[in-house]
């Protein structure tokens, strides 16, 4: 069974501008949350979606949105982009809370 | 924040030996789960451990739970030169009444190398 795709996997970007970052989760599962990884911080939670619906979100400024659709598919967009924005993005999936959360290798950002 | 800690942070062992990892945390949890990374890539899920579970085995891996101490050991039996990655703890905290909040929260890993 496929597992987690993120697309794309890698992306550069100028201070200033705004990006999206799609995820398609493992087939049946309704469940999505995105976490950003960086040396200095780690890996942090952002948001966490279930039948397209935020139930949870983290301690990130209002430039990091997302959203998901009908299909389990999801989306993270962030605005108006920092330097200190660089860093794998990971998009987990899940049947729902309290089961395994499986990741897709990540989308590489790199904000110039 | 961080809730999980690893330790050690980096582990060098030769191929055959036993591998032991450990976590800590703070709050009460629903679940822990541990995952392997490789280089920067994704993370590989490798096993989860419910609260009310205190030991549990997938091939050459076994994991502990103490909920009374607040933490949790990853052993890795007869480890191999692609055993060599990043691993780490993700605790699942619990509300007060014991649901899951949604959320994972990352100790910062073991970076494990072995030796060929």
């Amino acid at each position: 069974k496929a597992g987690v795709t993120q697309t794309p996997r890698y992306l550069i970007k100028t201070r200033g501008q705004q990006v999206t970052l799609s995820c398609s989760p493992i087939s049946g599962h309704r469940s999505v949350s995105w976490y950003q990884q960086t040396p200095g911080q780690g890996l942090q939670f952002l948001f966490e979606y279930f039948s397209e619906t935020q139930r949870n979100k983290g301690n990130f400024p209002g430039r990091f949105s997302g959203r998901q659709f009908s299909n389990s598919r999801s989306e993270m967009n962030v605005s108006t982009l920092e330097l200190g924005d660089s860093a794998l993005y990971l998009c987990a999936s899940s049947f729902g809370r309290g089961t395994e959360a499986f990741f897709g290798q990540g989308t590489r950002l790199t904000v110039v | 924040s961080q809730q999980g800690e690893e330790d050690p942070q980096a582990l060098s062992i030769q191929e055959g030996e036993n591998a032991t990892m450990n976590c800590s945390y703070k709050t009460s949890i629903n679940n822990l789960q541990w995952y392997r990374q490789n280089s920067g890539r994704g993370l590989v899920h490798l096993i989860l451990i419910r609260s009310n579970e205190r030991e549990k085995h997938s091939g050459r891996l076994r994991v502990t739970l103490d909920t009374s101490k607040k933490s949790s050991s990853l052993l890795i039996t007869a480890s191999r030169a692609a055993d060599t990655a990043s691993y780490f703890c993700a605790t699942d905290p619990s509300f007060s009444y014991g649901g899951s909040q949604g959320n994972l929260i990352f100790g910062k890993g073991t970076k494990l190398s072995v030796k060929p």
